[in-house]
Protein backbone atom coordinates (compact mmCIF):
# COMPACT_ATOMS: atom_id res chain seq x y z
CA UNK A 1 0.00 0.00 0.00
CA UNK A 2 0.89 3.41 -1.08
CA UNK A 3 2.77 5.69 1.58
CA UNK A 4 3.83 9.22 1.50
CA UNK A 5 5.81 10.95 4.05
CA UNK A 6 7.16 14.07 4.56
CA UNK A 7 10.26 15.71 6.53
CA UNK A 8 10.40 18.02 8.29
CA UNK A 9 7.40 17.42 9.81
CA UNK A 10 7.65 21.49 11.04
CA UNK A 11 10.31 24.17 10.09
CA UNK A 12 11.12 27.66 10.96
CA UNK A 13 13.38 29.39 9.26
CA UNK A 14 14.38 33.57 8.86
CA UNK A 15 12.96 35.72 5.99
CA UNK A 16 15.26 35.41 2.94
CA UNK A 17 16.14 31.69 3.16
CA UNK A 18 16.23 29.36 0.52
CA UNK A 19 14.25 25.94 1.62
CA UNK A 20 14.00 22.37 0.43
CA UNK A 21 10.97 20.50 1.71
CA UNK A 22 10.80 16.88 1.04
CA UNK A 23 8.20 14.32 0.41
CA UNK A 24 8.75 10.62 -0.09
CA UNK A 25 6.92 7.84 -1.72
CA UNK A 26 7.02 3.72 -1.23
CA UNK A 27 6.19 2.71 -4.34
CA UNK A 28 7.24 4.63 -7.63
CA UNK A 29 4.40 3.34 -9.71
CA UNK A 30 2.75 6.82 -9.60
CA UNK A 31 1.04 9.19 -12.17
CA UNK A 32 1.79 12.68 -11.31
CA UNK A 33 2.16 14.16 -7.77
CA UNK A 34 0.82 17.49 -6.68
CA UNK A 35 1.95 19.81 -3.89
CA UNK A 36 -0.30 22.01 -1.91
CA UNK A 37 -0.60 24.94 0.49
CA UNK A 38 -2.69 24.50 2.86
CA UNK A 39 -3.50 27.84 5.08
CA UNK A 40 -4.39 27.71 9.01
CA UNK A 41 -8.08 26.78 8.93
CA UNK A 42 -8.51 26.77 5.14
CA UNK A 43 -8.64 24.36 1.99
CA UNK A 44 -5.84 23.69 0.01
CA UNK A 45 -4.12 25.77 -2.65
CA UNK A 46 -2.75 23.55 -5.69
CA UNK A 47 1.07 24.96 -6.49
CA UNK A 48 2.56 22.59 -8.57
CA UNK A 49 1.74 18.98 -10.32
CA UNK A 50 4.45 17.42 -11.69
CA UNK A 51 3.49 14.15 -14.38
CA UNK A 52 5.26 11.27 -13.98
CA UNK A 53 7.36 11.97 -17.20
CA UNK A 54 8.48 14.78 -15.97
CA UNK A 55 11.21 15.54 -13.96
CA UNK A 56 10.52 19.39 -12.40
CA UNK A 57 8.18 21.80 -13.01
CA UNK A 58 8.44 25.74 -11.71
CA UNK A 59 6.02 28.25 -10.86
CA UNK A 60 7.51 31.50 -9.77
CA UNK A 61 9.92 31.41 -6.49
CA UNK A 62 8.23 27.58 -6.49
CA UNK A 63 10.62 24.34 -8.07
CA UNK A 64 9.39 20.66 -7.59
CA UNK A 65 11.65 17.92 -9.00
CA UNK A 66 10.27 14.36 -9.48
CA UNK A 67 12.87 11.20 -8.84
CA UNK A 68 10.31 8.36 -9.25
CA UNK A 69 13.12 5.53 -9.06
CA UNK A 70 14.19 6.90 -5.85
CA UNK A 71 10.44 7.78 -4.80
CA UNK A 72 11.44 11.21 -3.59
CA UNK A 73 10.13 14.46 -4.61
CA UNK A 74 11.55 18.03 -2.90
CA UNK A 75 10.20 21.51 -2.99
CA UNK A 76 12.53 24.25 -3.27
CA UNK A 77 10.92 27.87 -2.32
CA UNK A 78 13.75 30.69 -3.47
CA UNK A 79 14.10 33.78 -1.24
CA UNK A 80 11.16 32.87 1.54
CA UNK A 81 8.97 35.16 2.83
CA UNK A 82 6.58 35.75 5.78
CA UNK A 83 3.70 35.28 3.61
CA UNK A 84 5.30 31.44 2.80
CA UNK A 85 4.33 30.34 6.32
CA UNK A 86 1.65 27.35 6.07
CA UNK A 87 1.63 24.12 5.29
CA UNK A 88 2.82 22.17 2.69
CA UNK A 89 1.27 19.13 1.68
CA UNK A 90 2.48 16.62 -1.17
CA UNK A 91 0.17 13.84 -2.44
CA UNK A 92 0.53 10.99 -5.27
CA UNK A 93 -2.02 10.05 -7.45
CA UNK A 94 -3.52 6.82 -8.08
CA UNK A 95 -7.12 6.60 -9.06
CA UNK A 96 -7.58 9.39 -6.19
CA UNK A 97 -4.70 11.14 -3.95
CA UNK A 98 -2.72 9.82 -1.37
CA UNK A 99 -1.37 12.72 0.86
CA UNK A 100 1.55 13.04 2.87
CA UNK A 101 1.02 14.80 6.40
CA UNK A 102 2.66 17.73 5.53
CA UNK A 103 5.47 20.32 6.81
CA UNK A 104 4.58 23.24 8.68
CA UNK A 105 6.62 25.73 7.92
CA UNK A 106 7.13 29.57 9.75
CA UNK A 107 9.06 31.98 7.91
CA UNK A 108 9.64 34.87 10.41
CA UNK A 109 10.87 38.38 9.13
CA UNK B 1 -16.33 33.35 -10.65
CA UNK B 2 -15.10 29.52 -10.86
CA UNK B 3 -14.45 27.33 -7.67
CA UNK B 4 -15.44 25.47 -5.58
CA UNK B 5 -17.70 26.26 -2.30
CA UNK B 6 -18.27 24.13 0.78
CA UNK B 7 -21.27 25.10 2.83
CA UNK B 8 -21.14 25.96 5.91
CA UNK B 9 -17.81 26.81 7.41
CA UNK B 10 -18.72 25.57 10.98
CA UNK B 11 -21.21 23.10 11.42
CA UNK B 12 -22.35 21.42 15.11
CA UNK B 13 -23.76 18.32 15.66
CA UNK B 14 -25.42 16.75 18.58
CA UNK B 15 -24.73 12.65 19.25
CA UNK B 16 -27.26 10.52 17.06
CA UNK B 17 -27.60 13.35 14.37
CA UNK B 18 -27.35 13.13 10.93
CA UNK B 19 -25.92 16.03 9.19
CA UNK B 20 -24.99 17.19 5.91
CA UNK B 21 -22.45 19.07 4.21
CA UNK B 22 -22.99 20.58 0.90
CA UNK B 23 -19.85 21.09 -2.12
CA UNK B 24 -20.68 22.75 -5.41
CA UNK B 25 -18.60 23.31 -8.24
CA UNK B 26 -19.10 25.27 -11.34
CA UNK B 27 -16.14 23.90 -13.61
CA UNK B 28 -17.99 21.31 -15.04
CA UNK B 29 -15.73 18.56 -13.53
CA UNK B 30 -16.78 15.40 -13.83
CA UNK B 31 -15.36 14.08 -11.00
CA UNK B 32 -15.36 15.21 -7.33
CA UNK B 33 -14.20 13.67 -3.84
CA UNK B 34 -14.77 14.35 -0.34
CA UNK B 35 -11.47 13.96 1.81
CA UNK B 36 -10.92 13.96 6.06
CA UNK B 37 -8.37 15.84 7.45
CA UNK B 38 -7.61 15.24 11.34
CA UNK B 39 -4.85 17.06 13.46
CA UNK B 40 -1.42 15.72 12.71
CA UNK B 41 -2.59 13.07 10.15
CA UNK B 42 -2.91 13.49 5.86
CA UNK B 43 -5.62 13.59 4.06
CA UNK B 44 -7.96 10.53 4.15
CA UNK B 45 -10.55 9.88 1.20
CA UNK B 46 -14.00 8.81 2.13
CA UNK B 47 -15.91 8.90 -0.95
CA UNK B 48 -15.64 9.79 -4.65
CA UNK B 49 -17.68 10.00 -7.86
CA UNK B 50 -16.43 10.18 -11.62
CA UNK B 51 -19.50 10.74 -13.32
CA UNK B 52 -23.10 11.95 -12.20
CA UNK B 53 -25.35 9.34 -10.62
CA UNK B 54 -22.25 7.09 -9.43
CA UNK B 55 -19.66 6.93 -6.75
CA UNK B 56 -17.15 4.62 -5.22
CA UNK B 57 -16.11 4.25 -1.22
CA UNK B 58 -12.47 5.95 -0.32
CA UNK B 59 -10.70 4.30 2.73
CA UNK B 60 -12.63 5.98 5.01
CA UNK B 61 -16.55 5.34 4.05
CA UNK B 62 -18.06 3.84 7.20
CA UNK B 63 -20.65 6.02 8.58
CA UNK B 64 -20.75 8.59 5.88
CA UNK B 65 -23.48 8.75 2.60
CA UNK B 66 -23.19 10.79 -0.80
CA UNK B 67 -24.94 11.29 -3.62
CA UNK B 68 -24.38 12.86 -6.99
CA UNK B 69 -28.07 13.22 -8.83
CA UNK B 70 -26.15 16.74 -10.33
CA UNK B 71 -22.43 17.31 -12.05
CA UNK B 72 -22.02 20.40 -10.17
CA UNK B 73 -23.30 18.61 -6.57
CA UNK B 74 -21.68 16.37 -4.04
CA UNK B 75 -23.38 15.95 -0.66
CA UNK B 76 -21.86 14.23 2.09
CA UNK B 77 -24.03 12.81 5.00
CA UNK B 78 -22.19 12.17 7.82
CA UNK B 79 -24.62 9.04 9.68
CA UNK B 80 -24.82 9.06 13.67
CA UNK B 81 -22.85 5.29 12.44
CA UNK B 82 -19.84 7.55 12.45
CA UNK B 83 -18.59 7.35 15.96
CA UNK B 84 -15.85 10.21 15.86
CA UNK B 85 -17.15 12.57 13.51
CA UNK B 86 -15.16 15.86 14.71
CA UNK B 87 -12.91 16.53 11.73
CA UNK B 88 -11.98 19.06 8.74
CA UNK B 89 -13.61 18.43 5.76
CA UNK B 90 -12.99 19.12 2.10
CA UNK B 91 -14.16 18.51 -1.05
CA UNK B 92 -12.36 18.34 -4.26
CA UNK B 93 -12.88 18.33 -8.23
CA UNK B 94 -10.91 17.29 -11.23
CA UNK B 95 -11.87 17.63 -15.03
CA UNK B 96 -11.83 13.22 -15.31
CA UNK B 97 -11.14 11.22 -12.97
CA UNK B 98 -8.33 8.94 -13.26
CA UNK B 99 -4.42 9.25 -12.19
CA UNK B 100 -3.02 12.21 -14.63
CA UNK B 101 -5.47 15.01 -13.64
CA UNK B 102 -5.31 17.56 -11.16
CA UNK B 103 -7.60 17.97 -8.37
CA UNK B 104 -8.85 21.76 -6.88
CA UNK B 105 -9.89 22.06 -3.51
CA UNK B 106 -12.90 23.76 -1.48
CA UNK B 107 -12.40 26.05 1.47
CA UNK B 108 -13.78 22.94 3.55
CA UNK B 109 -16.43 22.40 6.78
CA UNK B 110 -15.52 21.95 10.25
CA UNK B 111 -17.38 19.72 11.93
CA UNK B 112 -17.93 20.01 15.40
CA UNK B 113 -20.02 16.99 17.92
CA UNK B 114 -21.18 18.31 21.17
Amino acid sequence: KQEVTQIPAALSVPEGENLVLNCSFTDSAIYNLQWFRQDPGKGLTSLLLIQSSQREQTSGRLNASLDKSSGRSTLYIAASQPGDSATYLCAVSEITLIFGTGTRLQVFP
Amino acid sequence: DGGITQSPKYLFRKEGQNVTLSCEQNLNHDAMYWYRQDPGQGLRLIYYSQIVNDFQKGDIAEGYSVSREKKESFPLTVTSAQKNPTAFYLCASSLLAGRYNEQFFGPGTRLTVL
